[in-house]
């Protein structure tokens, strides 16, 4: 067990250019989420994914975010034209399926300048 | 929807002193209920959970925490603090049904002071 690992842990970017992030759930973890946490508060729910599929996503995740989990394994966050708003702390998350603890990514620490 | 408010934003307490981190939430339907830790630059870390049965709960690191439905509260408690407890503190709450996606209070800062 490696834990959840997300990459790269640090992205500072130009307003208006794209990112992606990268994150590797848990081998055996069917169930992965994505969370943003911005200075002083709690995580917020962004979306989640069961194996490939991609059940929720939040109203938080505008048409400009996209994710994806092609295999069932990784998934992939996309923020396309960042704004400054963006700047905050992207969180991954893995939990297998009828077990009920989350497990998180060190993060992902985005600035939007 | 749910929602998780812990009143205090900030606790600041001595070494080897009791401490209690406040958490109150809303939901209409059934809950489970957790508490994370956060370390300076790192990600959330579990430290316990309720689910059903017990109200007293043991986590890692000597806490614990008391499931209240009629107040709807989950505080967090240590008996003794150390230096090394100076972290942000959440408490999250899920559905025990169907989404799982946590709810997360907006944090508590507990510093340790010598």
């Amino acid at each position: 067990d490696t834990g959840v690992s997300q990459n790269p842990r640090h992205k500072i970017t130009k307003r208006g250019q794209n990112v992606t992030f990268r994150c590797d759930p848990i081998s055996e973890h069917n169930r992965l989420y994505w969370y943003r946490q911005t200075l002083g508060q709690g995580p917020e729910f962004l979306t989640y994914f069961q194996n490939e599929a991609q059940l929720e996503k939040s109203r938080l995740l505008s048409d400009r975010f996209s994710a994806e989990r092609p295999k069932g394994s990784f998934s992939t966050l996309e923020i396309q034209r960042t704004e400054q708003g963006d700047s905050a702390m992207y969180l991954c998350a893995s939990s297998l399926q009828g077990r009920d603890t989350q497990y998180f990514g060190p993060g992902t620490r985005l600035t939007v300048l | 929807a749910q929602s998780v408010t812990q009143l205090d934003s900030q606790v600041p307490v001595f070494e080897e002193a009791p401490v209690e981190l406040r958490c109150n939430y809303s939901s209409s339907v059934s809950v489970y209920l957790f508490w994370y830790v956060q370390y300076p630059n790192q990600g959330l870390q579990l430290l316990l959970k309720y689910l059903s049965g017990s109200t007293l709960v043991k986590g890692i690191n000597g806490f614990e925490a008391e499931f209240n439905k009629s107040q709807t509260s989950f505080h967090l408690r240590k008996p003794s603090v150390h230096i090394s407890d100076t972290a942000e503190y959440f408490c999250a709450v899920t559905r025990d049904t169907g989404r799982r996606a946590l709810t997360f209070g907006s944090g508590t800062r507990l510093q340790v002071q010598p």
